[in-house]
């Protein structure tokens, strides 16, 4: 079945450093990528999203592109803020009548 | 403000009580979910709904259930039947786009 995997945390940085956050999938067709991220204690918000192949998705300077060959969906950030710290979930989804597989979470911390 | 809100944030009970989590939206989405969440762990999908008055199990239905008499109305119930019901539990919407929208969570502890 579908599925998605990602790099294990937890993910310990400074600020200012560079980020990146593996994932990859196992997909038939084509499906929808996405990334959400969780602050403590609360729900998961909507990151970034990308639809099809080679599309990037980019949001508060974070980036990730689909990547049908590699079927992967990194997330990458320049210069990671203390603020970033987080949960990140990296998920898929193939139509709107299909659940969202999520990956396990990378926990990121951001040392000042 | 258009949004999911659940109710409490934080929920105690104790053992061999069936406890209500509830999830209302205003999004006007059609479709909702139930998740859990552990420590370390992602999420796990209980239960969801394409529409009103329909419902299908997740991965881990066994000891919950849930009604949808109303399209903005998703309330989950943790009966005594499950074995480990003390966790972070999370309700969620999503519309055409694909993306869902997600509630801030209910903490439930049973003792």
């Amino acid at each position: 079945g579908d599925s998605v995997t990602q790099m294990e945390g937890p993910v310990t940085l400074s600020e200012e450093a560079f980020l990146t956050i593996n994932c990859t999938y196992t997909a038939t067709g084509y499906p929808s990528l996405f990334w959400y991220v969780q602050y403590p204690g609360e729900g998961l918000q909507l990151l970034l999203k990308a639809t099809k192949a080679d599309d990037k998705g980019s949001n508060k300077g974070f980036e990730a592109t689909y990547r049908k060959e590699t079927t992967s969906f990194h997330l990458e950030k320049g210069s990671v803020q203390v603020s970033d710290s987080a949960v990140y979930f990296c998920a898929l989804t193939r139509d709107r009548d299909d659940k969202i597989i999520f990956g396990k979470g990378t926990r990121l911390h951001i040392l000042p | 403000d258009g949004g999911i809100t659940q109710s409490p944030k934080y929920l105690f009970r104790k053992e061999g009580q069936n406890v209500t989590l509830s999830c209302e939206q205003n999004l006007n989405h059609d479709a909702m979910y139930w998740y859990r969440q552990d420590p370390g762990q992602g999420l796990r999908l209980i239960y969801y709904s394409q529409i009103v008055n329909d419902f299908q199990k997740g991965d881990i239905a066994e000891g919950y259930s849930v009604s949808r008499e109303k399209k903005e109305s998703f309330p989950l119930t943790v009966t005594s039947a499950q074995k480990n019901p003390t966790a972070f539990y999370l309700c969620a919407s999503s519309s055409r786009s694909y993306e869902q929208y997600f509630g801030p969570g209910t903490r439930l502890t049973v003792t």
